[in-house]
Parts: C-alpha cells; sequence; structure tokens
C-alpha cells in the first residue's frame, strides 16, 4: 500500500507560468515533509521541506503548502524555468524514522 | 557541501555473480541508506544503517544484504544478481538530528 502518493505522473507547463506538483500522504503519523528534484543519470536533490507545525514554507522561487487535515502537500514553482524540467519527487516521514518516497512526477517546462 | 559517492556509474553483470556496490559519504553522517529507482515507483528502501555495523531491512531486502564496518562507507551486495535486480541504485546519508537524505549520483546496474 502506497503511504506517498503523487497521482500526476508528468506535468508541461509554459516558461514563465506556475508548476503546481501535487503529492497525498495516508500516514497521519508522518510529521515531516520534502521535495527532491532528480536529472537523468544523477542523484536526487534536495528542494525544499516543512515540518507539520508548518502549513507554508518558501524559498526563493518554491514554495510547499501542507494541508494536514487532507494529508497533502503541494509544490509551487514560480515562475518556472526550462532549468527546472526534472523529475519531482515528494517523500514524508516521522522524525527520526525512514522517509517513504513517491513516485514521482516528470515535469516539462516548455520555451 | 555533503559529498555522496558512489564506486561506479555504469555497471553490467551476468545473472548469477555477485555484485558490490559501495557507497562513500564525506560528511561524518550516522545514517546511510540504499535504495532502487525503478519507473513508476519511485524510490524504494532496500537497507538502511544507523551506525557502524548496524543495518535494518528496508521495504525491499530480498536478495540483497549490506555491510558498513566503517561510518563513512555503505556497501550493497547482490548475492547472486537476477534480471529482475536490473535498475537504478541510488545511496543516501542524512546526520543523525535531522531527516533530510542527501544523495550519490546513483548507479545503473544492468544484470543480463
Amino acid at each position: 500500500d502506497q503511504q506517498v502518493k503523487q497521482n500526476s505522473p508528468s506535468l508541461s507547463v509554459q516558461e514563465g507560468r506556475i508548476s503546481i506538483l501535487n503529492c497525498d500522504y495516508t500516514n497521519s503519523m508522518f510529521d515531516y515533509f520534502l521535495w527532491y528534484k532528480k536529472y537523468p543519470a544523477e542523484g536526487p536533490t534536495f528542494l525544499i521541506s516543512i515540518s507539520s507545525i508548518k502549513d507554508k514554507n518558501e524559498d526563493g522561487r518554491f514554495t510547499v503548502f501542507l494541508n494536514k487535515s487532507a494529508k497533502h502537500l503541494s509544490l509551487h514553482i514560480v515562475p518556472s524555468q526550462p532549468g527546472d524540467s526534472a523529475v519531482y519527487f515528494c517523500a514524508a516521514g516521522e522524525y527520526g524514522n525512514k522517509l517513504v518516497f513517491g513516485a514521482g512526477t516528470i515535469l516539462r517546462v516548455k520555451s | 557541501d555533503v559529498k555522496v559517492t558512489q564506486s561506479s556509474r555504469y555497471l553490467v553483470k551476468r545473472t548469477g555473480e555477485k555484485v558490490f556496490l559501495e557507497c562513500v559519504q564525506d560528511m561524518d553522517h550516522e545514517n546511510m541508506f540504499w535504495y532502487r529507482q525503478d519507473p513508476g515507483l519511485g524510490l524504494r528502501l532496500i537497507y538502511f544503517s544507523y551506525d557502524v555495523k548496524m543495518k535494518e531491512k528496508g521495504d525491499i531486502p530480498e536478495g540483497y544484504s549490506v555491510s558498513r564496518e566503517k561510518k563513512e562507507r555503505f556497501s550493497l551486495i547482490l548475492e547472486s544478481a537476477s534480471t529482475n535486480q536490473t535498475s537504478m541504485y541510488l545511496c543516501a546519508s542524512s546526520p543523525g538530528d535531522t531527516d533530510t537524505q542527501y544523495f550519490g549520483p546513483g548507479t545503473r546496474l544492468t544484470v543480463l
């Protein structure tokens, strides 16, 4: 049973517009959430995280929103750039425990 | 910067061979992890280690074993490689006081 789901396998966005990547989780014990970005033939790189005591965290063009009641988090990229084209993984876990990753969403930003 | 290195970027092995994948991190991290990444399945945890000589099974440990003799090095061993172990293998590490994991570049293993 997948505890972390990314229901959109891919997303295509025009350069300069907003990209919204979504992630749902089922385990209410999760209290730490992360987004990773992965280019082909490279390892994932950490992008941004949020703990369950917050509902928003912002870092430059990247903002993560957490809706605990809906068990949903999203990553907003504004404005989107061609270099943002990659696979994005969301991950969740309880502090001090292993992370559970989603299946990933391929983002394509068209110029 | 955290640096996690993996011994090979690409590896081709034959069915039945014993395969060793090495991972080294230079940030004195307590925790180390081995994942495999397959299309549509994301990253699945094979094994992890939170201290030297300690190991814990992840979600898919069958067919794999690990070794952590030194803090900076975590090895993944395929005892008898099979074609369904063809995958991208990713190593990661994290410090003891945070759950953010830092990944190596990955090893693309093909078992023929």
